[in-house]
């Protein structure tokens, strides 16, 4: 059954202080991991998909990189508008529904 | 694009009552999934539609639990005899299929409280 366990839980940075989220995976086949940004009270919000080991994309302060076995999440600098869950999901070939990690839930302090 | 709309977005509801959302999903999106999510943990998949055709509705949690999509268009989730277990946030998500890459777009959720 594929599987993502997300680590840590909650992390808590003080502004401008950089670090890593990280994402481990089991999947069949892998199509796709996905990258979402979660507010209280919201839906995920899309940030990345990452198709291949070896691929990294960046938006503003995050970057997304993936391996055959995790993805990390990197934050540089953070601001307290990225407070938010971090959710990371993959997609098996074929399609299939996406499944989730609970996600890390970040604090940035000012 | 208007992105995924669901209404409502709070329902308070007694328990052994019935609840209905419902989910417009962006227009040009072919297929439309329904999640469920408790606090602290990550969206659960129950069901997803390609056009009006269900693909997958064994993860629905109980036979309480039913979705529709008629015409391909809008989607429906009923949950017929709340629990208070079924007190949760219920996300709509919907996405192009036809490329190589598919992209899920997530509605608001509707919070449901079972009192």
């Amino acid at each position: 059954e594929d599987q993502v366990t997300q680590s840590p839980e909650a992390l808590r940075l003080q502004e401008g202080e950089s670090s890593s989220l990280n994402c481990s995976y089991t999947v069949s086949g892998l199509r796709g991991l996905f990258w979402y940004r979660q507010d209280p009270g919201k839906g995920p919000e899309f940030l990345f998909t990452l198709y291949s080991a070896g691929e990294e994309k960046e938006k503003e302060r995050l970057k997304a990189t993936l391996t055959k076995k995790e993805s990390f999440l990197h934050i540089t600098a953070p601001k307290p508008e990225d407070s938010a869950t971090y959710l990371c999901a993959v997609q098996a070939l074929g399609n299939t529904p996406l499944v989730f990690g609970k996600g890390t839930r970040l604090s940035v302090i000012a | 694009d208007t992105g995924v709309s669901q209404n409502p977005r709070h329902k308070i509801t007694k328990r052994g009552q019935n609840v209905t959302f419902r989910c417009d999903p962006i227009s040009e999106h072919n297929r439309l999934y329904w999640y469920r999510q408790t606090l602290g943990q990550g969206p659960e998949f129950l069901t997803y539609f390609q056009n009006e055709a269900q693909l997958e509705k064994s993860r629905l949690l109980s036979d309480r639990f039913s979705a529709e999509r008629p015409k391909g268009s809008f989607s429906t989730l009923e949950i017929q005899r709340t629990e208070q277990g079924d007190s949760a946030m219920y996300l709509c998500a919907s996405s192009f299929v036809g490329g190589v890459r598919e992209k899920l777009f997530f509605g608001s959720g509707t919070q449901l409280s079972v009192l």
